[in-house]
């Protein structure tokens, strides 16, 4: 079965440094892969997604994603975190049959110092 | 465009009370989602819609918890009776199409059971 692992549940970094938060996957196939951003109050937003193809993956606000197959792995990074970045991180995988069910991890959630 | 609307977004109930969330999708979206989301968890798909027809209700409660979209446009999602481990956010989440299709999710409604 499909699942998720997100091995830090809480993160703390200081505005300006750079972020990775980490997500690790168990799928048989290719996987369709995203990451989410939920803001206390708010719906999950989608910063960005990978189906295939180029494994270095842009998103929006200034989000990037790698995904390694050979470690079953799918990173969050962003080179220099904003203070407006502190919320809840979700990595989720499309389950199979692709019918759009996610299937997601359990959540990291980032604080940033000033 | 009209994000995905929820209402109510709060709500307080007794146990073995019964409970209705309502939902709005995105207009033309054809797929929605109903996910339940419990402290400290990823949300957990409960029931997916395409149209007016079921695609996958695998993990809901169907003793206690039922759901619609009759007319293929806004959905309601039933609690009865509830349960304190009910106590969750449920959120709402449209897409234009099911396999990979962006989904849009709301606010979300935080249910409280005492």
């Amino acid at each position: 079965a499909q699942s998720v692992t997100q091995p830090d549940i809480h993160i703390t970094v200081s505005e300006g440094a750079s972020l990775e938060l980490r997500c690790n996957y168990s799928y048989g196939a290719t996987p369709y892969l995203f990451w989410y951003v939920q803001s206390p109050g708010q719906g999950l937003q989608l910063l960005l997604k990978y189906f295939s193809g180029d494994t270095l993956v842009q998103g929006i606000k200034g989000f990037e994603a790698e995904f390694k197959r050979s470690q079953s792995s799918f990173n969050l990074r962003k080179p220099s975190v904003h203070w407006s970045d502190a919320a809840e991180y979700f990595c989720a995988v499309a389950g199979s049959g692709n019918t759009g069910k996610l299937i997601f991890g359990q959540g990291t959630t980032l604080q940033v110092k000033p | 465009e009209a994000g995905v609307a929820q209402s109510p977004r709060y709500k307080i109930i007794e146990k073995r009370q019964s409970v209705a969330f309502w939902c709005n999708p995105i207009s033309g979206h054809a797929t929605l989602y109903w996910y339940q989301q419990i402290l400290g968890q990823g949300p957990k798909l409960l029931i997916q819609f395409q149209n007016n027809g079921v695609v996958d209700d695998s993990q809901l409660p169907k003793d206690r918890f039922s759901a619609e979209r009759l007319k293929g446009v806004d959905s309601t999602l039933k609690i009865q009776p509830a349960k304190l481990e009910d106590s969750a956010v449920y959120l709402c989440a449209s897409s234009f199409a099911s396999g990979g299709g962006e989904q849009y999710f709301g606010p979300g409604t935080r249910l409280t059971v005492t």
